[in-house]
């Protein structure tokens, strides 16, 4: 079965420090990958996304990401923290022959204190 | 990329009634999903709503309970029928663009049942 995973609930970060925000997938064929953000009360905000290409994606608000085919990994980084980044972070992958859907992952709740 | 216009943003309604929920974009897409996020949840695809033709549910979900219309390429209403405080949820709409795949989410509602 095709699935995303996040397996940590939650990552606790002290300002200007750097955070890793960890996803694995599976799927089958090449992997369309993304990440998301969501704010309270607020809807999803795109991140960045692998389609293909370079494996370290650079996206939004100074996020980026490693794609690592061997280890079926596409973990989320940012070098430097800031505490308004503490949000609710998603990946998600492209369901292969499934009509274009997303399969997300649980969620990890990042904290990141001043 | 896209821009979604979805209402209402939040509602509270009263357990046995219904209520439709919209999504407008500003540009013809072809794919537009509906999902659900229950609270402290990801996010699980309810249908595609395919234009002119019945929507695609997933698994768990059917049309007497999420009834979905798409009449035109931009836009496409979500009911929640017959509602139950288990289906207090986050809804929201996504489409996606292009060849490089780009998935855009509106606001999404936030339903409270009582």
């Amino acid at each position: 079965a095709q699935s995303v995973a996040q397996p940590e609930d939650q990552v606790n970060v002290a300002e200007g420090n750097p955070l890793t925000v960890k996803c694995t997938y599976s799927v089958s064929g090449n992997p369309y990958l993304f990440w998301y953000v969501q704010y309270p009360n607020r809807g999803l905000q795109f991140l960045l996304k692998y389609i293909t290409g370079d494996n370290l994606v650079k996206g939004s608000y100074g996020f980026e990401a490693e794609f690592n085919k061997s280890q079926t990994s596409f973990h989320l980084k940012k070098p430097s923290a800031l505490v308004s980044d503490s949000a609710l972070y998603f990946c998600a992958v492209r369901a292969t022959n499934q009509g274009g859907k997303l399969i997300f992952g649980q969620g990890t709740e990042l904290s990141v204190k001043p | 990329s896209a821009v979604i216009s979805q209402k209402p943003s939040r509602d509270i309604c009263q357990r046995g009634t219904s209520l439709t929920i919209q999504c407008q974009v500003d540009s013809q897409v072809t794919m537009m999903f509906w999902y659900r996020q229950q609270p402290g949840q990801s996010l699980t695809l309810i249908a595609t709503a395919n234009q002119g033709s019945e929507a695609t549910y997933e698994s768990g979900f059917v049309i007497d309970k999420f009834p979905i219309s798409r009449p035109n390429l931009t836009f496409s209403t979500l009911t929640v029928s017959n509602m139950s405080p288990e289906d207090s949820s986050i809804y929201l709409c996504s489409v996606v663009e292009g060849p490089n795949y780009g998935y855009t989410f509106g606001s999404g509602t936030r339903l409270t049942v009582v």
